[in-house]
């Protein structure tokens, strides 16, 4: 089992780029989660999924957009990247009969110039 | 709205010292709660989930306790190790939701 895992590690965009971040779990889960995390503010929910077929907003979705694929792949949309979108963006997945533990993968450091 | 706040941010320690790190949320009604490690560079792991109806977890050195009524949790760390030195974050899931609401972390240092 790989558990989550994220593609790419790393990315520097420069302004008003456009790029994809991939997220996959086989754990057969039917929740999955995209945040980012900054310095001083936590991990913040940006997006996420309950199931397949569905996606809801978090805290943070200004200036992204979210595909649920599947039930393994749930991916994360920059149109027109932003110096505040520099960050490190973490996939998670979850599922009820696990009482919803979150696992993680090992994040995208992205950074935009 | 749901806040979760760690007090302290920074925690240093001689090794072999019992430790408590302290959880504190706004409001009761959650549906679990979850601690993590996190090591510099790294994703998160899940170190243990309280449901809303237990009052505590345990796994080998951890130990987790929720108490809803006062919306706090501590996790109790038996005879630190330089290893267990990251940061460790809670993260909790209001009843009704999938959604989880992370606090800042407290960054641990174990001294060897």
């Amino acid at each position: 089992n790989a558990g989550v895992t994220q593609t790419p590690k790393f990315q520097v965009l420069k302004t008003g780029q456009s790029m994809t971040l991939q997220c996959a779990q086989d754990m057969n889960h039917n929740s999955m989660y995209w945040y980012r995390q900054d310095p001083g503010m936590g991990l913040r929910l940006i997006y996420y999924s309950a199931s397949e077929g569905t996606t809801d907003k978090g805290e943070v979705p200004n200036g992204y957009n979210v595909s649920r694929l599947n039930k393994r792949e749930f991916s994360l949309r920059l149109e027109s990247a932003a110096p505040s979108q520099t960050s490190v963006y973490f996939c998670a997945s979850s599922d009820e009969r696990e009482n919803y533990e979150q696992y993680f993968g090992p994040g995208t450091r992205l950074t935009v110039t | 709205k749901q806040e979760v706040t760690q007090i302290p941010a920074a925690l240093s320690v001689p090794e072999g010292e019992n430790l408590v790190l302290n959880c504190s949320f706004t409001d009761s009604a959650i549906y679990n709660l979850q601690w993590f490690r996190q090591d510099p560079g790294k994703g998160l792991t899940s170190l243990l989930l309280i449901q809303s109806s237990q009052r505590e977890q345990t796994s080998g050195r951890l130990n987790a306790s929720l108490d809803k009524s006062s919306g706090r949790s501590t996790l109790y760390i038996a005879a630190s190790q330089p290893g267990d030195s990251a940061t460790y974050l809670c993260a909790v899931s209001s009843s009704g939701t999938y959604k989880y609401i992370f606090g800042t972390g407290t960054r641990l240092k174990v001294l060897a």
